[in-house]
């Protein structure tokens, strides 16, 4: 199984929005809505931000949401802060019992 | 509080064993599917393992499928990951996750600091 595609870097000036896909095939992002993506900050473990595609766990801002098309999911930032400065990464669920992980993008407060 | 810490990193030569453990505290264990990350360093994340809530349904990434085990102990509140005949790609930090909601077909939510694995001579 291939890892899902992501650009390698994105950035945005405060209070911008920027947005990242997360490419795959009709194996995984596109035949099951088990879409996921993670921040993660410089030796921190990830934090799930975006569940099922589109849904946000308690406590992460509305600032963060997730939408899904064909076989590409896609992150978006809005009004980026200082401490959105992360590595973002998907995860889809890809049949029988596995996952697979996107190659992650570095999100640059400018 | 949901919690999970992961123990047994370590250095160790190429070809050899070693086994992590998951403690899982906060929450109804025996309730939720349990998987394990990697990442190397400077690199990605990478999923390895998963086992649901009752160790009916268990699978392993391609790249240690037949070499790693996947375990849990509902009882103990633990999980664990045998790592057999480990090589040098294998070095990276091991994740222990807990699933959302309880269900094998979920995201992974509550995240451990990690344990290290060196593989080195």
């Amino acid at each position: 199984q291939s890892a899902l595609t992501q650009p390698r870097s994105v950035s945005g000036s405060p209070g911008q929005s920027v947005t990242i896909s997360c490419t795959g095939t009709s194996m995984d992002i596109g035949g099951y809505k088990f879409v996921s993506w993670y921040q993660q900050h410089p030796g921190k473990a990830p934090k799930l931000i975006i569940y099922d595609g589109t849904m946000r766990p308690s406590g992460v801002p509305d600032r963060f949401s997730g939408s899904k098309s064909g076989n590409t999911a896609s992150l978006t930032i809005s009004g980026l802060q200082a401490d959105d400065e992360a590595d973002y990464y998907c995860c889809s669920y890809a049949g029988g019992y596995i996952y697979v992980f996107g190659t992650g993008t570095e999100v640059t407060v400018l | 509080e949901m919690q999970v810490v992961e123990s047994g990193g370590g250095l160790v030569q190429p070809g050899r064993s070693l086994r992590l453990a998951c403690a899982a505290s906060g929450f109804t264990f025996e309730d939720y599917a349990m998987h394990w990350v990697r990442q190397g360093s400077g690199k990605g994340l990478e999923w390895v393992s998963g086992i649901s809530s009752n160790s009916g349904d268990i699978d392993y990434a391609a790249f240690v499928k037949g070499r790693f085990s996947i375990s849990r102990d509902n009882a103990k509140n633990s999980l664990y990951l045998e790592m057999n005949n480990l090589g040098p790609d294998d070095t990276g930090v091991y994740y222990c996750t807990k699933v959302f909601s309880g269900s094998y077909f979920d995201a992974f939510h509550i995240w451990g600091q990690g344990t290290a694995v060196t593989v080195s001579s």
